[in-house]
């Protein structure tokens, strides 16, 4: 079974400018939960997704957006960007998150760096 | 608020010798704790997890776990260590609302 893709794995954009990163979850996967990883901050949980709703949300700016498809497919939009948002961005996926027995398998992540 | 704290981001070992890799979590909650490892330029693989069914969790490459409630601790180890086990080790506690929250890091260095 092929695991979590991301895409693109690398992008450089410049401040002020908006991105969108992909991430397509294992097969039969419903929840996709998306987390930025940088060298200050470490691991921090940005939201989650099940069902193309958002179920559950951390502590960013109004700047950081999501969405999911039908196809459990999910997006990730940043608006406005800034300097600090350069950082490895994970997504994550599984059954149906909210269990036990559940676990969260991770992509290999997209590397933003903004100029 | 749930968390967990990962004691010494830098830990160095010799090849052969034993791993031991603390963590300490906080949570109003019965937990479910998990340890994934992170190798350069890649994603976090799963090492092992626990969710109350035991409180000793054996997980991939020789590693284990040990849930101690009354220490709150859930420390990752190893008897051997091998070159291949240099990574990023990352100690994290999960709720139902699968809101996941990961320690600092660990970087283990693994010496010849």
């Amino acid at each position: 079974k092929a695991g979590v893709t991301q895409t693109p794995r690398y992008l450089i954009k410049t401040r002020g400018q908006q991105v969108t990163l992909s991430c397509s979850p294992i097969s039969g996967h419903r929840s996709v939960s998306w987390y930025q990883q940088t060298p200050g901050q470490g691991l921090q949980f940005l939201f989650e997704y099940f069902s193309e709703t958002q179920r559950n949300k951390g502590n960013f700016p109004g700047r950081f957006s999501g969405r999911q498809f039908s196809n459990s497919r999910s997006e990730m939009n940043v608006s406005t960007l800034e300097l600090g948002d350069s950082a490895l961005y994970l997504c994550a996926s599984s059954l149906v998150g909210g269990s036990s027995t559940d676990t969260q398998y991770f992509g290999p992540g997209t590397r933003l760096t903004v100029l | 608020a749930q968390s967990v704290t990962q004691l010494g981001s830098h830990v160095s070992v010799s090849e052969g010798a034993l791993v031991l890799l603390r963590c300490n979590y906080s949570s109003s909650v019965p937990p479910y704790l998990f340890w994934y490892v992170q190798y350069p330029n890649q994603g976090l693989q799963l090492l092992l997890k626990y969710t109350s069914a035991a409180t000793l969790v054996k997980g991939i490459n020789g590693f284990e776990a040990e849930f101690k409630k009354s220490e709150t601790s859930f420390h990752l180890t190893k008897p051997s260590a091998h070159m291949s086990d240099a990574a990023e080790y990352f100690c994290a506690v999960s709720d139902l609302n699968n809101d996941m929250r990961f320690g600092a890091g660990t970087r283990l260095t693994v010496k010849p």
